[in-house]
């Protein structure tokens, strides 16, 4: 166990509906990472907060968007969903922010199927 | 551009012999080098790091991994494959943003 929950563990929903995918970091950690995993596309780094601000950003399409709130937790917002968007979505998290010798913890991941 | 290629997208080993994942990674300067496992239907779980030092690390499981600068290179090893170890593998760098390589399969025949 990583100590990084994703919840939902799966999901299915219509095309053009909107997902809320929700990750609770390892305690301590302050940054959190999303990745999405596809057949096609492999592990790709969508976007990166630490403490709260937006820290990185990555291949994130402008339907998708996310946060962290105060507790650290970080939502993860997909709307518009097209059947391309069905993929398993990671969490991670780490103690600090990117460029420092440390690694991150994954979650379990959340499936979500779009029909 | 920053990348990590794993040039093996599958590989079969029976089960005791050795085993080595071949990692390539194209950045400026030296990232940080990690190797995680990822089971069917789990996450990824940290096997091992390098970030400086000996360049020979040793991980869990019985993996480890050797960094060699003058090749770009980050390859995973193990001197006797357990069929438990099938699984996807996947190397990562890190300079400003973790990235990953492809992954590649490992099927362990018995």
């Amino acid at each position: 166990d990583s100590g990084v929950t994703q919840t939902p563990k799966h999901l299915i929903t219509a095309t053009g509906q909107r997902v809320t995918l929700r990750c609770s970091p390892r305690s301590g950690d302050l940054s959190v990472y999303w990745y999405q995993q596809s057949l096609d596309q492999g592990l790709q780094f969508l976007i990166q907060y630490y403490n709260g601000e937006e820290r990185a950003k990555g291949n994130i399409l402008e339907r998708f968007s996310a946060q962290q709130f105060p507790d650290l937790h970080s939502e993860l917002n997909l709307s518009s969903l097209e059947l391309g968007d069905s993929a398993l979505y990671f969490c991670a998290s780490s103690v600090v922010a990117e460029g420092m010798n440390t690694e991150a913890f994954f979650g379990q991941g959340t499936r979500l199927t779009v029909v | 551009a920053q990348s990590v290629t794993q040039p093996d997208i599958h590989i079969t080993v029976s089960e005791g012999a050795s085993l080595e994942l071949r990692c390539n990674y194209s950045y400026g300067a030296t990232p940080y080098l990690f190797w995680y496992v990822q089971s069917p239907g789990q996450g990824l779980q940290l096997l091992l790091k390098y970030f400086s030092g000996d360049t020979l690390v040793q991980g869990i499981k019985g993996f480890e991994a050797e960094f060699k600068r003058s090749q770009s290179s980050f390859n995973l090893r193990k001197p006797s494959v357990h069929w438990s170890d099938a699984a996807e593998y996947f190397c990562a760098a890190r300079a400003s943003k973790l990235t990953f390589g492809t992954g590649t399969r490992l099927q362990v025949t018995l």
